[in-house]
């Protein structure tokens, strides 16, 4: 149990729909990453937030957007979902030893 | 940006040494991280590199040359349950980010160890 926890576990929802993911840093972590892993590809890092503020943008689209809470829990909105979009979505928090990032069990949403 | 290159599949037998190589190419380099990912679980650390040399972790290794851009990881004693997806990811200090960081993922090597 890495200590990063994400809400809900699987999503099944249809095209055009939108939906929000939850993320909750480890106890003292103030960054949270989120990735988006599609089957057979690789982890892309989508956005990284760090003590409530946006520090770093990666491929997200604009359909996609997220937020940092005061308690440091983040959300993850995909909005107009399409079949690609199917994936699982990934956030992680930041150790403070060498910066390694520890993730959350995922989040596996399926389009319809 | 940054380029990432890792064999997509391995294969090797139970209790054998199998390396897996990863090659990359950034500007800002500010170290180099091995995950381990089994199917539909999350990736977990395994280590770090940011110095040449070869850093042990009881039966996992890892290796980094920054002139080259190269590293490997090392497993001994292959056991079954190694069965996963190795991540090569490099971490950058984007400018004017301050203590941002990004890390950026190979798409990972399917290692299949077998009897």
């Amino acid at each position: 149990d890495s200590g990063v926890t994400q809400t809900p576990k699987h999503l099944i929802t249809a095209t055009g729909q939108r939906v929000t993911l939850r993320c909750s840093p480890r106890s003292g972590d103030l960054s949270v990453y989120w990735y988006q892993q599609s089957l057979d590809q690789g982890l892309q890092f989508l956005i990284h937030y760090y003590n409530g503020e946006e520090r770093a943008k990666g491929n997200i689209l604009e359909r996609f957007s997220a937020q940092q809470f005061p308690d440091l829990h983040s959300e993850l909105n995909l909005s107009s979902l399409e079949l690609g979009d199917s994936a699982l979505y990934f956030c992680a928090s930041t150790g403070l030893a060498v910066g390694e990032q520890f993730f959350g069990p995922g989040t596996r949403l399926t389009v319809l | 940006g940054q380029n990432i290159d890792q064999p997509t599949e391995m294969t090797a037998t139970e209790g054998a040494i199998v390396q897996i190589n990863c090659t990359y190419q950034t500007s800002g380099f500010n170290g180099l991280f091995w995950y381990q990912q089994h199917a539909g679980e999350a990736p977990t650390f395994l280590s770090y590199n940011v110095l040449d040399g070869l850093e042990e972790k009881g039966r996992f290794s890892s290796f980094l040359s920054r002139s080259k851009g190269y590293s490997y990881l090392l497993l001994k004693e292959l056991q079954m349950k190694d069965s996963a997806s190795y991540l090569c990811a490099v971490r950058d200090l984007p400018p004017g980010t301050g203590t941002a960081s990004k890390l950026t993922f190979g798409t990972g090597t399917r290692l299949q160890v077998t009897l």
